[in-house]
């Protein structure tokens, strides 16, 4: 399976700046999904990045919020912008890699945000 | 309803127990089911497939009932080291996962 890269791993911000996450992936995949796990909760999809379009983000999480990059089929970033302490949270991106007809998804090891 | 419905727990149970979980999705739509099991501070981690014929690797084994629309996970002989949260986890076709919010398992010795 794909081995990502993701970092930071972890970081404490002020509030009203923004956090850029990256995740590189040792191989070439298609799909690349951001996802945001609140404190004690599960993990909620935040959107799917292709590379070469625009992202498509799930309802609630929007663009201007959120933006992301993939300039190739190996890296991703998500952005955090303007942070407030609600955004405090892990983030994890995952990528989807094809076998044949079985696929499998990896995640990265995750980015710990606190807003203070 | 809920998407995804799991129960929460925390299960607790001894060393060499047989523990069941089951969870219960809305979206008929769904196509493909997983457990996957996160650590403490770590990153969810696949755990297995399921399939609509059930499937079973070594002391775990899955099953997926498409009429009620529920998924199960049986583990057999619990280790210490299977302590963890199992998220049920499904694909709409989108190739975005849908997770459930976990069921904590402790096994204690």
């Amino acid at each position: 399976s794909a081995v990502i890269s993701q970092k930071p791993s972890r970081d404490i911000c002020q509030r009203g700046t923004s956090l850029t996450i990256q995740c590189q992936v040792d191989s070439q995949v298609t799909m690349m999904f951001w996802y945001r796990q609140q404190p004690g909760q599960s993990l909620t999809l935040i959107a799917t990045a292709n590379q070469g379009s625009e992202a498509t983000y799930e309802s609630g999480f929007v663009i201007d919020k959120f933006p992301i990059s993939r300039p190739n089929l190996t890296f991703s970033t998500l952005t955090v912008s303007n942070m407030s302490p609600e955004d405090s949270s892990i983030y994890l991106c995952s990528v989807v890699a094809q076998d044949n007809s079985n696929y499998g998804y990896t995640f990265g090891s995750g980015t710990r945000l606190t807003v203070v | 309803r809920k998407e995804v419905e799991q129960d929460p727990g925390p299960f607790n149970v001894p060393e060499g127990a047989t523990v069941a979980f089951n969870c219960t999705y809305s979206n008929s739509a769904s196509q493909s089911f997983f457990w996957y099991r996160q650590d403490c501070r770590k990153e969810p981690k696949l755990l297995m497939s399921v399939y609509s014929s059930g499937n079973e690797d070594g002391r775990f084994t899955a099953q997926l009932n498409r009429a009620s629309q529920y998924i199960s996970l049986l583990i057999r002989d619990s280790k210490l080291s299977d302590s963890a949260t199992y998220l049920c986890v499904f694909d709409t076709g989108r190739r975005a996962l849908t997770f459930g919010s976990g069921t904590r398992l402790q096994v204690q010795p």
